[in-house]
């Protein structure tokens, strides 16, 4: 398994309030992505990362900030916690194989947020 | 915009049945194609990467087709088992783009 872990796991927060989680990979791959899940949406993609401080937006990136100031980490920011946000968020890395440039994904164990 | 369908939501089937879970996609411009598993409450695994030079790709009894031209890919799974029930889901990296774009899965029940 790809060396992905998130933190924290779970997480209960308030209205209003600041949360930021963090993703931790040991493959040194250049492409760090996050994702939220929701039933009924599937995978939508918040902010991506292609390399060392360069990030850009994904297709739900409101009331989200990102910052990579390393390879390994990628942390992901609610600037103002909303209920909205309470979801299933997910972190994934991608990188060339040894065949070439796949881009292939590995995915974190997912960080549980819920916003009261 | 690239938008990715799987169709059917969900689908449950008797165990050794053999079936397909469909993928479709509206922009042909793709890099690839990867196929995910699924299981309740846990990330996302694997399964399957098709480049867009690749017509199919197996591994044991999974076996992907693409066909770019008619924007649709095929998870073929043999001789279904119960620990085969998870939600399937695709994912295409759009030409051009550093991201991929989702379906919305499928969720398979094989019952014993």
């Amino acid at each position: 398994d790809a060396g992905i872990t998130q933190s924290p796991r779970h997480k209960v927060t308030e209205t209003g309030t600041p949360v930021t989680l963090r993703c931790h990979q040991t493959e040194n791959h250049r492409y760090m992505y996050w994702y939220r899940q929701d039933p009924g949406h599937g995978l939508r993609l918040i902010h991506y990362s292609y390399g060392v401080k360069d990030t850009d937006k994904g297709e739900v990136s409101d009331g989200y900030s990102v910052s990579r100031s390393k390879t390994e980490d990628f942390l992901l920011t609610l600037e103002s916690a909303t209920s909205s946000q309470t979801s299933v968020y997910f972190c994934a890395i991608s990188e060339s194989g040894s065949a070439g440039i796949t881009y292939e994904q590995y995915f974190g164990p997912g960080t549980r947020l819920t916003v009261t | 915009k690239q938008e990715v369908t799987q169709i059917p939501a969900a689908l449950s089937v008797p165990e050794g049945e053999n079936l397909v879970l469909n993928c479709s996609f509206t922009d042909s411009a793709i890099y690839n194609l990867q196929w995910f598993r699924q299981d309740p409450g846990k990330g996302l695994t694997s399964l399957l990467l098709i480049q867009s030079s690749q017509r199919e790709q197996t591994s044991g009894r999974l076996n992907a087709s693409l066909d770019k031209s008619s924007g649709r890919s095929t998870l073929y799974i043999a001789a279904s088992q119960p620990g085969d029930s998870a939600t399937y889901l695709c994912a295409v990296f759009t030409s051009g783009t550093y991201k991929y774009i989702f379906g919305t899965g499928t969720r398979l029940k094989v019952l014993a």
